[in-house]
């Protein structure tokens, strides 16, 4: 079945440096979506990428989506402590099922 | 507001004595579902549903039950609950089946069995 792994598990940085996190996919993906979970809070929706290469920024988060459609990574420039959470990366099968990966937790040195 | 809403929030229980969690969706969503999230594995899915009176079984649903009677509400029960149960348990709800739509997750139930 479909497998999706995101790496780092934890990340610690700096107030002010960048964060990366890297999810990939056993199996092409039709479409990858990326949540946000704050602490104590749910899992919330923060943007969906379909095509491939796709490129989609939203303020200091950039997130792209591989050519081959099996990967993607989400960047934070310049982190505050707002950005503390874990973050969800979830691939399409191309139908109902979406699957979840491991999530990557970040946490902010103030 | 457009809302998932979950009860219990916080359980503590002992092994054998059934439980259900509740879940509802006021957005008209037609798919609903359940995961449990544990450490280091992420959000794993239990169990699905694609409308009213389709359920499905999701990655782990060993141990579980759902139903979904009405279009807004879809429980979760477990009949015997063991210690490897525990969990914070998430439902969740998105307009279509299609996984192109938006996920709307329930504020989490935080389950302890004894």
């Amino acid at each position: 079945g479909q497998q999706v792994m995101q790496i780092p598990q934890y990340q610690h940085v700096q107030e002010g440096e960048d964060f990366t996190t890297y999810c990939n996919s056993s199996t092409t993906l039709s479409n990858i979506q990326w949540y946000k979970q704050r602490p104590g809070g749910h899992p919330v929706f923060l943007i969906q990428l379909v095509k491939s290469g796709e490129v989609k920024k939203q303020k200091r988060l950039t997130f792209q989506f591989g050519e081959a459609k099996k990967n993607s990574s989400l960047h934070i420039t310049a982190t505050q402590t707002t950005d503390v959470g874990t973050y969800f990366c979830a691939g399409g099968g191309g139908n109902e099922k979406l699957t979840f990966g491991t999530g990557t937790r970040l946490t902010i040195i103030p | 507001e457009a809302q998932v809403t979950q009860n219990p929030r916080y359980l503590i229980t002992v092994t054998g004595k059934k439980l259900t969690v509740t879940c509802s969706q006021n957005m008209n969503h037609e798919y609903m579902s359940w995961y449990r999230q544990d450490p280091g594995l992420g959000l794993r899915q239990i169990y699905y549903s694609m409308n009213v009176e389709v359920t499905d079984k999701g990655d782990v649903p060993e141990g579980y039950k759902v139903s979904r009677k009405e279009k807004r509400n879809f429980p979760l029960i477990l009949e015997s609950p063991s210690p490897n149960q525990t969990s914070l348990y998430f439902c969740a709800s998105r307009l279509a089946p299609s996984s192109y739509n938006e996920q709307f997750f329930g504020p989490g139930t935080r389950l302890t069995v004894l």
